[in-house]
């Protein structure tokens, strides 16, 4: 079946150090894949997608990267800052279009 | 911000009544969803639409139903509410061109209790 997992519910880090987020699917016919954030009493906010026939693609002070062969997938903040202090999610999507999210990753930024 | 509006944004309703939710879109974009969120699951997906009258089935999808009579709007029924459903509810919606998805968007969510 479909399922999109995050490794750890739980990320802390220091203010201005890079953040990872991660995230492992099952479905390997998943083309398309979305990071969003969710800040607390608010919907989900687009952050970034890639594409299956992508390794890496980079927003501003964002990078997702893709690895195939382990079906994974990654979310990289570089410089975090308090304001980046939220819930994230990965999502999947495949040709049926459903779009499944894992369960998300809080991410607490300290000073 | 996105063209996209939950209603009612919270309600409080009685086990065993029906309740629909309504979701509004000004971006005439093709697919929409509904999600529940509870804490630690996460966003599950209820039911979705990929145009109008044509809607399939998500993970969670007993005791729902949808329908899409028009692109701007996607209904989401509890047909006799349950307290199991009491839940945040959130729509999306996303466009397509060609082969190429864009455009995904949330609503600001709904907040069902369920007594």
């Amino acid at each position: 079946g479909e399922s999109v997992g995050l490794h750890l519910p739980t990320l802390s880090v220091q203010e201005g150090d890079n953040s990872i987020i991660n995230c492992a699917y099952s479905n390997s016919a998943s083309d398309y894949f979305i990071w969003y954030k969710q800040e607390s009493g608010k919907g989900p906010q687009f952050i970034i997608d890639i594409r299956s026939n992508m390794d890496k693609r980079q927003g501003q002070r964002v990078t997702v990267l893709l690895n195939k062969t382990v079906k994974h997938l990654s979310l990289q903040i570089a410089a975090t800052q308090p304001g980046d202090s939220a819930v994230y999610f990965c999502a999947g999507l495949h040709n049926t279009d459903k779009l499944i999210f894992g369960t998300g990753t809080r991410l607490q930024v300290f000073p | 911000d996105a063209g996209i509006t939950q209603s009612p944004r919270h309600k409080v309703t009685e086990t065993g009544t029906p309740v629909t939710l309504r979701c509004h879109q000004t971006e005439n974009h093709r697919y929409m969803y509904w999600y529940r969120q509870d804490p630690g699951h996460g966003l599950r997906l209820i039911h979705y639409s990929y145009g109008v009258k044509d809607t399939d089935k998500g993970e969670v999808s007993d005791g729902y139903s949808v329908s899409r009579s028009k692109t701007e709007d996607f209904l989401l029924t509890l047909e006799s509410a349950t307290s199991s459903q009491t839940s945040v509810y959130f729509c999306a919606i996303m466009g397509k061109t060609g082969q190429h998805y864009n455009e995904q968007f949330f609503g600001p969510g709904t907040r069902l209790t369920v007594l």
